[in-house]
């Protein structure tokens, strides 16, 4: 069975451009969660969507926007990018809603690794 | 704000040596301590995992040890490995909450 799968990779993009990042989850995983993980931290929480509606959102700024699909994959967009943006961004999928999760359901992917110039 | 502390931030150990990663946390609403090992280019991946109510959870050569009155938790491996050479995370998730708080990472390197 394929696991959480990511594209882009990798990319490059300037300041003040637009990114879409997108995530496909295991299949039954209807819960997909992004993280950003800035090189040598841990990863951080940005959302969390369950059955396409947002269920939990980190400390970013509006700049930063998911949504998820009915066939449950998921896309991650930032607006306006900063340099700081630069990192790596890794979903997650589980199966079941975040107050039932257990984090060994958590799987993540490979990630999309972000660099703002 | 850091919700969880983890230290060192790098460790060299050699092989068949024992490898000790420590965490700390203040909110004493976090009910399930996970552990991630990450391989560069990958994914963080769950190695193990305790709730408070256990003080030790063993798992092959990966041990954790949960101090509650401290706050406190480690990862322990025995016999460490090369291809144990990896950074580890330790994480926090609160009760009913839908996120993990990661600490800041532990680049372990095992010396053959």
């Amino acid at each position: 069975d394929a696991g959480v799968t990511q594209s882009p990779t990798h990319l490059i993009k300037t300041r003040g451009q637009h990114v879409t990042l997108r995530c496909s989850p295991i299949s039954g995983h209807k819960s997909v969660s992004w993280y950003q993980q800035v090189l040598g931290q841990g990863p951080q929480f940005i959302f969390q969507y369950y059955e396409k509606e947002e269920r939990g959102r980190g400390n970013f700024p509006d700049r930063f926007s998911a949504r998820q699909f009915p066939n449950y994959s998921s896309e991650l967009n930032v607006n306006a990018l900063l340099l700081g943006d630069s990192a790596l961004y890794l979903c997650a999928s589980s199966l079941r809603l975040a107050g039932a999760l257990q984090a060994g359901e958590l799987f993540f992917g490979e990630g999309s690794r972000l660099t703002v110039l | 704000q850091q919700q969880v502390k983890q230290s060192p931030q790098s460790l060299i150990v050699q092989k068949g040596g024992i490898s000790i990663i420590n965490c700390a946390y203040e909110n004493t609403a976090f009910d399930y301590f996970p552990w991630y090992q990450q391989f560069p280019g990958k994914g963080p991946a769950l190695l193990i995992a305790i709730r408070p109510d256990v003080s030790e959870k063993k798992e092959g050569r990966f041990t954790i040890s949960f101090n509650k009155s401290a706050k406190q938790f480690s990862l322990h491996i025995m016999d460490s490995q090369p291809g144990d050479s990896a950074t580890y995370f330790c994480a926090a998730m609160k009760g009913g909450a839908n996120n993990l708080f990661f600490g800041t990472g532990t680049r372990l390197t095992v010396i053959p």
